[in-house]
């Protein structure tokens, strides 16, 4: 079963907006880390937080991290059309070799 | 181009035919990772080697799927006897040797059987 739950499902701005993804999870993490992955390509790591970060920055990107809640948000701000993809957040299991377990994802449309 | 590198890209076969995918991975990493993928869902772990060792396998891998990594370079995935259930992307990613590390995916071969 997977680990985590993107939500929303899809979302859809234009093109200036931010959009906010969010993830929760079930078992407790070492660190939770966001991907992205373009219709047609592979997945692309686009950051990560460890479980004793609370926020952490990126360029256009800020995540958060609450691990009271087992809860994550991706936050990107002036979207751009570059950034219709879909962004799946995934924790390791220290297990399987920090295996990764993602969630569904959310689709994330930017119209100019 | 240093990255992980996947073969083929695509692969449509015949049910009951057998298939073999290459990945390999970027030189210096020593973990390397296989997931499927299929619509609408994230990647789901297959298996994982540490260097040439095949360390875990997920209950996804049933016996009709075989992984190996010889000498603990490239790695290749086999599946026997394939199903129109095992259509998927498969991705191959690795990472450095250290707890908690980005991994590095390959982009994919997406396999389809008819």
């Amino acid at each position: 079963s997977q680990q985590g739950e993107e939500d929303p499902q899809a979302l859809s701005i234009q093109e200036g907006e931010n959009a906010t993804m969010n993830c929760s999870y079930k078992t407790s993490i070492n660190n939770l880390q966001w991907y992205r992955q373009n219709s047609g390509r592979g997945l692309v790591h686009l950051i990560l937080i460890r479980s004793n970060e609370r926020e952490k920055h990126s360029g256009r990107l800020r995540v958060t991290l609450d691990t009271s809640k087992k809860s994550s948000s991706l936050l990107i701000t002036a979207s751009r059309a570059a950034d219709t993809a879909s962004y799946f957040c995934a924790t390791d299991d220290s297990n399987s070799g920090y295996a990764l377990n993602f969630g569904k994802g959310t689709s994330l449309l930017v119209t100019p | 181009d240093t990255g992980v590198s996947q073969d083929p890209r695509h692969k449509i076969t015949k049910r009951g035919q057998n298939v073999t995918f290459r990945c390999d991975p970027i030189s210096e990493h020593n973990r390397l990772y296989w997931y499927r993928q299929t619509l609408g869902q994230g990647p789901e772990f297959l298996t994982y080697f540490q260097n040439e060792a095949q360390l875990e396998k997920s209950r996804l891998l049933s016996d009709r799927f075989s992984a190996e990594r010889p000498k603990g370079s490239f790695s290749t995935l086999e599946i026997q006897r394939t199903e129109q259930g095992d259509s998927a992307m498969y991705l191959c990613a690795s990472s450095r040797n250290l707890g908690g590390n980005e991994q590095y995916f390959g982009p994919g071969t997406r396999l389809t059987v008819t």
